[in-house]
């Protein structure tokens, strides 16, 4: 079945401080993949996502690509705000053939990476 | 346009107590999908609705869970009777089948449940 391993937190950081988190998955056929971020007493956010080999996703200045080769989609944040302290989870999905159109199917995560950024 | 949004925000009950949790999808969203996050582990899928209908409850952990959604809009999880080990905080997600492609899902608040 599908898995996502995930960087194991928490990971604190200075402002302006480069961040990676890493994530590798394995799964059979062709994933989406995504970054979602849970903001203090909110629920998750999509922050990125990529729907083939060599896609970069990006959004708020972070980035992440989409290694086949490797099985993996880290995330990088080349600048960190104090804004940017939340959980971040990497999932991917297979794609579904619906009645009336496609979409995604059921999201696999990994286990969450805190992040807090300190100023 | 309103958020998902999911009833109650925090429930806690005790072992062998039945609760009833409550999602409601952003308007015309077609897939409703339920998912559980036990004690900071991973988010856990539980089932997926299209419409009214049961798309793929693998998820589901046992026939203690029962999940409905009469009339393709709002959905109910019950759980009967809760155990120890259902305590956790339960999301929501809606994301819509027509229109373009590889749709978002969108995620509720989620219901933090502790079982005593």
């Amino acid at each position: 079945g599908n898995s996502v391993t995930q960087m194991e937190g928490p990971v604190t950081l200075s402002e302006e401080a480069f961040l990676t988190i890493n994530c590798t998955y394995t799964a059979t056929g062709y994933p989406s993949l995504f970054w979602y971020v849970q903001y203090p007493g909110e629920g998750l956010q999509l922050l990125l996502k990529a729907t083939k080999a060599d896609d970069k996703g990006s959004n708020k200045g972070f980035e992440a690509t989409y290694r086949k080769e490797t099985t993996s989609f880290h995330l990088e944040k080349g600048s960190v705000q104090v804004s940017d302290s939340a959980v971040y989870f990497c999932a991917l999905s297979d794609n579904l053939r619906v009645a009336g159109g496609t979409s995604y199917g059921k999201l696999t995560f990994g286990q969450g990476t805190i992040l807090t950024v300190h100023p | 346009e309103a958020g998902v949004t999911q009833f109650p925000s925090h429930s806690v009950i005790e072992k062998g107590q039945t609760v009833t949790l409550r999602c409601d999808p952003i308007s015309g969203h077609d897939n409703l999908y339920w998912y559980r996050r036990v004690m900071g582990k991973e988010i856990k899928f539980l089932l997926h609705f299209v419409k009214e209908s049961k798309q793929d409850e693998s998820g589901m952990p046992n026939n203690r869970f029962l999940a409905e959604r009469t009339g393709g809009t709002y959905s109910t999880l019950k759980v009967q009777p809760a155990e120890l080990e259902d305590s956790g905080v339960y999301f929501c997600a809606s994301s819509p089948i027509a229109g373009s492609a590889y749709n978002e899902q969108f995620f509720g608040p989620g219901t933090r449940l502790t079982v005593l």
